[in-house]
């Protein structure tokens, strides 16, 4: 099983809302990853957990703060975001990090729009 | 730092042609290279890979060969279908980076 899954898969919210976007994965990876990818780009990284702990933040801005509770589940928590950060967030795993050797695996995507 | 190259877009095809889309790297170290590709509205799905220079990576009638005299990972197919039309992205992962993208090509295949 090399799947990835991601929910919700449309998401829309105003700019005082909170929601979350969560990611599973069943693979036994010890590497999980946020990107943001805005249309007609490639994706941006977020943040990447080894082992879950966060060990890459991107310079996010705090409206976004990462969760991962265990080993195989990824929360990104959403709060006061504005109209420019409406864009397709995708999540991957791979078996580890630092090593350059993995591939990732994407999930669907959650298309998120602010309004 | 690490950078991937891919040739410009969009790539128009007809069916039954012969697909290459470029792709080159900078690398300081001896990087993993990939290619992915994403249909409408979904994520990216791994295509292919290579781990060390001379692999050739291939997998549903596309391959690529890494190339590290020339610092190249162009990716080629015989025969384009037109549910070969996505979004192809060159990427790139070492030490250092878990994964660098180029900035995509996209392929349109007519029938």
């Amino acid at each position: 099983d090399t799947e990835v899954t991601q929910t919700p898969k449309h998401l829309v919210m105003g700019m005082t809302n909170k929601k979350s976007l969560k990611c599973e994965q069943h693979m036994g990876h010890r590497a999980m990853y946020w990107y943001k990818q805005k249309a007609k780009k490639p994706p941006e990284l977020m943040f990447v957990y080894s082992y879950e702990k966060l060990s890459i933040n991107e310079s996010v801005p705090s409206r976004f703060s990462p969760e991962c509770p265990n080993s195989s589940l990824l929360n990104l928590h959403l709060h006061a975001l504005q109209p420019e950060d409406s864009a397709l967030y995708l999540c991957a795993s791979s078996q580890a990090t630092g090593t350059g050797l993995y591939e990732q695996y994407f999930g669907p995507g959650t298309r998120l729009t602010v309004t | 730092g690490d950078s991937v190259t891919q040739m410009e877009g969009p790539v128009t095809l007809s069916e039954e042609a012969f697909l290459t889309i470029n792709c080159t790297y900078t690398a300081t170290g001896y990087p993993s290279l990939f290619w992915y590709v994403q249909y409408p509205g979904e994520g990216l799905q791994l295509l292919l890979k290579a781990t060390k220079a001379d692999d050739k990576g291939s997998n549903k009638g596309f391959e690529a060969t890494y190339r590290k005299e020339t610092t190249s990972f162009h990716l080629e197919k015989g025969s384009v279908q037109v549910s070969d039309s996505a979004v192809y992205f060159c990427a790139l992962s070492d030490i250092d980076n878990d994964m660098r993208f180029g900035a995509g090509t996209r392929l349109t295949v007519k029938p």
